[in-house]
């Protein structure tokens, strides 16, 4: 079966550092979805693309995060600077481009601000 | 926005027994997931059931959209079932297609 590829696992780093998260969809997927999960609760919504425009970013932090999907396949999503209260669980997810399609979870990155 | 709503909040069971687990949503959806969160952090599918009855293995599922709840039948358990279980949907009416998840619930299964 087909997965959401991730990388990296895992990712520590100190507060005011740049990071940047990788993840490759299930090919032929045009739905990408990047997720954040705190400790202790769900995963919440950052960013939605379709092929490689945004769809929803309305809870995506735009002074210090980022997310691209230039040639609407794989994408990055960038926090510079970090800080503390980004400790959290990434997640990105795909579908295919239809509404209600079932979202594919990659393993997610987890990443520690020191 | 819509609400999901999971219980038990928590559970510990004994290996073997059987758990029913319940996730309520408080409008209609178009998608509904389950998914096994591994101590690793790992988010698993476990079932797309926006409707209907599914199974697979020692897990089942049911949706009654029109009563807006679903229902997850883990059966004979084992201790690698233990984790948290997340129940996610989508509404029906969102501008989106992003996934609400539940608060889930945790099980413990004991040897």
């Amino acid at each position: 079966e087909a997965e959401v590829a991730q990388s990296p696992r895992y990712k520590i780093t100190e507060k005011s550092q740049a990071v940047a998260f990788w993840c490759d969809p299930i090919s032929g997927h045009a739905t990408l979805y990047w997720y954040r999960q705190i400790l202790g609760q769900g995963p919440e919504l950052l960013v939605q693309f379709q092929d490689e425009s945004v769809v929803d970013d309305s809870q995506l932090p735009k002074d210090r995060f980022s997310a691209e999907r230039l040639k609407g396949v794989d994408s990055t999503l960038k926090i510079q600077p970090a800080e503390l209260g980004d400790s959290a669980m990434y997640l990105c997810a795909s579908s295919l481009g239809q509404p209600g399609q079932p979202q594919h979870f990659g393993d997610g990155t987890r990443l520690s601000i020191l | 926005g819509i609400q999901v709503e999971q219980s038990p909040p928590d559970l510990i069971l004994q290996e073997g027994a059987n758990s029913t687990l319940r996730c309520n949503f408080s409008d209609s959806v178009n998608n509904l997931q389950w998914f096994h969160q591994n101590p690793w952090g790992q988010l698993i599918n476990l079932f797309y059931i926006p409707s209907g009855t599914k199974q697979n293995g020692r897990l089942s599922a049911t949706t009654v959209a029109t009563e807006r709840y679903s229902l997850l039948y883990i059966s004979s358990s084992q201790t690698t079932d233990s984790g948290v279980y997340f129940c996610a949907v989508v509404s029906n009416g969102g501008a989106t297609n992003k996934l609400i998840f539940g608060t889930g619930t945790l099980l413990a299964v004991q040897p």
